[in-house]
């Protein structure tokens, strides 16, 4: 069965200094993993994927984030936060398979100070 | 751009109750998504049907059942509601589900049962 942790469940950080927003994950075969934001009382948005190829992979709204294979790894980065990313995030890992579906990890809630 | 939408967006019935969620996906998606997402939770999978059949179970509880119809559009009904039942519930479609399709998700629908 395939899982996803996030170990951190608040993350602050300055506005202004880089942010990290880790997650970890479990599956079988290779991945597809997501990063999905989700403000108050609104929706999941869309963030970024990883499927194949490079393991850096850039989003929306200037978001980045690493696939580590040997880590099993996806955290999400952005080099300059801003008060406006404050939000919860949430990673989601895919299978390859079809009929597979997301899975959500617990969510990461992202404050940026100003 | 079409977005998913949901209705209603909110929702406030008594215990024992019944509710009816409705969603309809982005056009041409063929595959939609319910998930649960309970007060500071993840978002947890329901049900998903691709071409108007059920493709996967979640953890949808047996109150529950859900059906898409011909022009893709689905329903979520809710039977013997209970207090535990209080939660957003969001609606995702995406193209056949290959894994590496993001799911696109409505902005939920808040189901108050007291």
């Amino acid at each position: 069965a395939q899982s996803v942790a996030q170990p951190e469940d608040q993350v602050n950080v300055a506005e202004g200094n880089p942010l990290t927003v880790k997650c970890t994950y479990s599956v079988s075969g290779n991945p597809y993993l997501f990063w999905y934001v989700q403000y108050p009382n609104r929706g999941l948005q869309f963030l970024l994927k990883y499927i194949t190829g490079d393991n850096l992979v850039k989003g929306s709204y200037g978001f980045e984030a690493e696939f580590n294979k040997s880590q099993t790894s996806f955290h999400l980065k952005k080099p300059s936060a801003l008060v406006s990313d404050s939000a919860l995030y949430f990673c989601a890992v895919n299978g390859e398979s079809y009929g597979q579906n997301f899975v959500f990890g617990p969510g990461t809630r992202l404050s940026v100070l100003p | 751009a079409a977005g998913v939408i949901q209705s209603p967006r909110h929702l406030i019935k008594e215990k024992r109750e019944t509710a009816t969620l409705k969603c309809y996906p982005i056009p041409r998606h063929d595959t939609v998504y319910w998930y649960q997402q309970g007060p500071g939770q993840d978002p947890q999978f329901l049900i998903s049907f691709y071409e108007k059949m059920q493709s996967d179970k979640g953890s949808i509880p047996d109150r529950f059942s859900a059906q898409q119809f011909s022009d893709y559009h689905s329903e979520l009904n809710m039977s013997s509601l209970e207090l535990g039942d209080s939660a957003l519930y969001f609606c995702a479609s995406s193209p056949r589900s290959s894994g590496a399709n993001v799911l696109t998700f409505g902005a939920g629908s808040r189901l108050t049962v007291l």
